[in-house]
């Protein structure tokens, strides 16, 4: 069936440095590939979103990119900082069924000062 | 814009009751709204997605009877957990896409926080 794998499930960065969590996905009927952003409590908040006639996205300090034929999509954080210490879900999109998300198993960031 | 509420936002309730959750979309109508459960650490797990005016569909291993979607207006989509079971307790999530929006974005309501005793 639809499954998105992601990794790592944790990730310790030091301020300033780069953050990079990656996904899998197994339905190439896939199309839209977003990013949210989860802190303890609260609702998921959409960071950036890719889809799939596009090879990369940035905004900011923020890049997603995506490799259709490899079926691979990476989030890329740059510069982090300690209010980007959250637990970061990929999805992906399918073409049917409404375009329903399945979501990825999420990655723990913390951003150590 | 694009604000989804959820109400309430936590629920105790003991076991064998049915609790009802209510999910609305603020600003925009949402043809389509979907409802997720998401345990502690863990991800968010569709659980069906709800059309207004039609049946829900729901993900497989999700039983219908026990978990009631309706989808009666544009803006309004609830979520009945009938007959609670301790096991039910999780925090539900739901969100809802954009009639008139051409993108894909699913907009999330802030949760509810079931707990059966």
């Amino acid at each position: 069936g639809e499954n998105v794998e992601q990794h790592p499930s944790t990730l310790s960065v030091q301020e300033g440095d780069s953050a990079v969590i990656k996904c899998t996905y197994s339905d190439s009927a896939s199309n839209y590939f977003p990013w949210y952003k989860q802190e303890l409590g609260k609702r998921p908040q959409l960071i950036i979103d890719i889809r799939s006639n596009v090879g990369e996205k940035k905004d900011q300090r923020i890049a997603v990119t995506l490799n259709k034929t490899a079926k691979h999509f990476s989030l890329h954080i740059t510069e982090t900082q300690p209010e980007d210490s959250a637990v970061y879900f990929c999805a992906a999109g399918l073409r049917g069924g409404y375009n329903k998300l399945i979501f990825g198993a999420g990655t723990r960031l913390a951003v150590h000062p | 814009g694009a604000v989804v509420s959820q109400h309430p936002s936590r629920v105790i309730c003991k076991s064998g009751t049915s609790v009802k959750i209510e999910c609305r979309s603020l600003d925009f109508q949402a043809t389509t709204m979907f409802w997720y459960r998401q345990f502690p650490k863990q991800s968010l797990m569709l659980m069906a997605t709800s059309n207004e005016g039609s049946k829900a569909t729901y993900e497989q291993g999700v039983e219908k009877d026990k978990f009631l979607i309706n989808h009666a207006s544009l803006t309004l989509s609830t979520l009945t957990v009938t007959s609670a079971h301790p096991e039910d307790s999780s925090f539900y999530i739901c969100s809802a896409r954009d009639t008139d929006d051409l993108t894909y974005e699913q907009y999330f309501g802030p949760g509810t926080r079931l707990t059966v005793t």
